[in-house]
């Protein structure tokens, strides 16, 4: 079983929806979720970052963590063609330094 | 701008060749990462610094050498390296504090191409 899994898409979804990635990892012992998106050709952007179990919201973007399932998403809404790109989702281990990421998800919102 | 600068920001090498990767942090942390990104995978972690002290090596070859000078400085020494080598190198930084909410930074990347 992989670390982190994510599907790889690509997401679709009209503009102006909301888009909602998943992704899920194995380890239970983790404590730190992290969302991040990259562009084609740039390095991973820090989105938003989840600790407890529940939602945090900032701006359109929500994170939502299930600790119990060992889940964690992201709500995109009001998706704009700009939010196109691949959404990575990583986790920081209860040990060490180091944070383990997914494979990737690539959304595409229509315009 | 993040904070964490790489260069260069494309390289092209011969495989007999011997390069270095620069990277430098201005956010005060106290850990440096190497991460790699080839195409479809995911980024795959190569070495951590804590404290200018490498706290993971993820069974890299050795053809890859990473030096820690201070908590501000990282550079990957590359020698002798293979076309699959060819892929995006990353620097990152966090606050090892341990603690719950520390954060990833990532510089700008490092494009390689082996010939």
């Amino acid at each position: 079983q992989k670390e982190v899994e994510q599907n790889s898409g690509p997401l679709s979804v009209p503009e102006g929806a909301i888009a909602s990635l998943n992704c899920t990892y194995s380890d239970r012992g983790s404590q730190s979720f992290f969302w991040y998106r990259q562009y084609s050709g740039k390095s991973p952007e820090l989105i938003m970052s989840i600790y407890s179990n529940g939602d945090k919201e900032d701006g359109r973007f929500t994170a939502q963590l299930n600790k119990a399932s060992q889940y964690v998403s992201l709500l995109i809404r009001d998706s704009q063609p700009s939010d196109s790109t691949t959404y990575l989702c990583a986790v920081k281990r209860n040990y060490g330094q180091n944070f383990v990421f997914g494979p990737g998800t690539r959304l595409s919102v229509l315009p | 701008e993040t904070g964490v600068t790489q260069t260069p920001r494309h390289l092209v090498m011969g495989m007999t060749n011997k390069k270095s990767l620069k990277c430098e942090q201005h956010l005060g942390h106290n850990a440096m990462y190497w991460y790699k990104q080839s195409a479809k995978k995911p980024l795959e972690l190569m070495f951590v610094y804590s404290l200018e002290e490498r706290v993971e090596n993820n069974s890299v070859p050795s053809r890859f050498s990473p030096e820690c000078p201070n908590s501000s400085h990282l550079f990957l020494h590359l020698h002798t390296l293979q076309p699959e080598d060819s892929a995006l190198y990353l620097c990152a930084s966090s606050q090892d504090r341990g603690l719950a909410n520390e954060k990833l930074f990532f510089g700008s990347g490092t494009q390689l191409s082996v010939l």
